[in-house]
C-alpha cells in the first residue's frame, strides 16, 4: 500500500540554521504530497502542498519539490526561527481510487534554539 | 465560533469502561476522520467519514466505534477501554476532493488506567 518514509527525529538547530527534512513516499497512482506542521499542544495544521510533479510547494519561508523520479518531497527552510520549533508531518493522498485518506509518516521534531 | 473542536480535551478513565470522545465541525464538511497519535508512530487512521450515516474503517480501528448521523458531527466510542488505547485522539475534516486541506481538531489526551 500507499506509504511515506520521514527522517528520524528530533533535529536540532540553532537559530538561522538551514534546515532540510527528508521525506520519500511509495504510491500507486499519482499521489499528491503535503507538508502538515504540530505546533506544541495543537492539532495539525497544513504547511504546503504539491499536485503534480516539478511542483513547488511553499509557505512561511518552507519549500518543498515534487521529485517523481526520486519519490521525495523534501521539506527546505532557509534560515530557521525559534518559533519554527514543531513536528512536522509528510503525508500523501493516492487519487487512484478517488477520495482516499491522507497517508502521513511518522513526523519529524524539530527544535531551534536560540 | 466556526472551525472543529473535540470535547473533552482530557480524559481519564478506567479499564473497562465506555467512553466517548466528541467532535464538532461547523462547516458542513463532507469528510471527518479520526486519528491517534502515539511516540514512534505518528499518526494513525482509525475510522473515516464520506457523509453521513457512511463510515469505514482505517488502519486501527480493532476496539472502537463510530457514529455520524449528523453531518457536523463524528464521535468516536471506546466500548470496553484499555491501557493500549491511552494515546492522543484528533479530529479532522474537510470537503470531499482530496487536494482540500484537512483541518484538525486540537485533540483528546485520554488516559487509561
Amino acid at each position: 500500500g500507499d506509504s511515506v518514509t520521514q527522517m528520524e527525529g528530533p533535529v536540532t538547530l540553532s537559530e538561522e540554521a538551514f534546515l532540510t527534512i527528508n521525506c520519500t513516499y511509495t504510491a500507486t497512482g499519482y499521489p499528491s504530497l503535503f507538508w502538515y506542521v504540530q505546533y506544541p499542544g495543537e492539532g495539525l495544521q497544513l504547511l504546503l502542498k504539491a499536485t503534480k510533479a516539478d511542483d513547488k510547494g511553499s509557505n512561511k519561508g518552507f519549500e518543498a519539490t515534487y521529485r517523481k523520479e526520486t519519490t521525495s518531497f523534501h521539506l527546505e527552510k532557509g534560515s530557521v526561527q525559534v518559533s519554527d520549533s514543531a513536528v512536522y508531518f509528510c503525508a500523501l493522498t493516492s487519487l487512484l481510487g478517488g477520495n482516499t485518506p491522507l497517508v502521513f509518516g511518522k513526523g519529524t521534531r524539530l527544535s531551534v534554539i536560540a | 465560533d466556526a472551525g472543529i473542536t473535540q470535547s473533552p480535551r482530557y480524559k481519564i478513565t478506567e479499564t473497562g469502561r465506555q467512553v466517548t470522545l466528541m467532535c464538532h465541525q461547523t462547516w458542513s464538511h463532507s469528510y471527518m476522520f479520526w486519528y491517534r497519535q502515539d511516540l514512534g508512530h505518528g499518526l494513525r487512521l482509525i475510522y473515516y467519514s464520506a457523509a453521513a450515516d457512511i463510515t469505514d474503517k482505517g488502519e486501527v480501528p480493532d476496539g472502537y466505534v463510530v457514529s455520524r448521523s449528523k453531518t457536523e458531527n463524528f464521535p468516536l466510542t471506546l466500548e470496553s477501554a484499555t491501557r493500549s488505547q491511552t494515546s492522543v485522539y484528533f479530529c479532522a475534516s474537510r470537503e470531499a476532493g482530496t487536494l482540500n486541506e484537512q483541518y484538525f481538531g486540537p485533540g483528546t489526551r485520554l488516559t487509561v488506567t
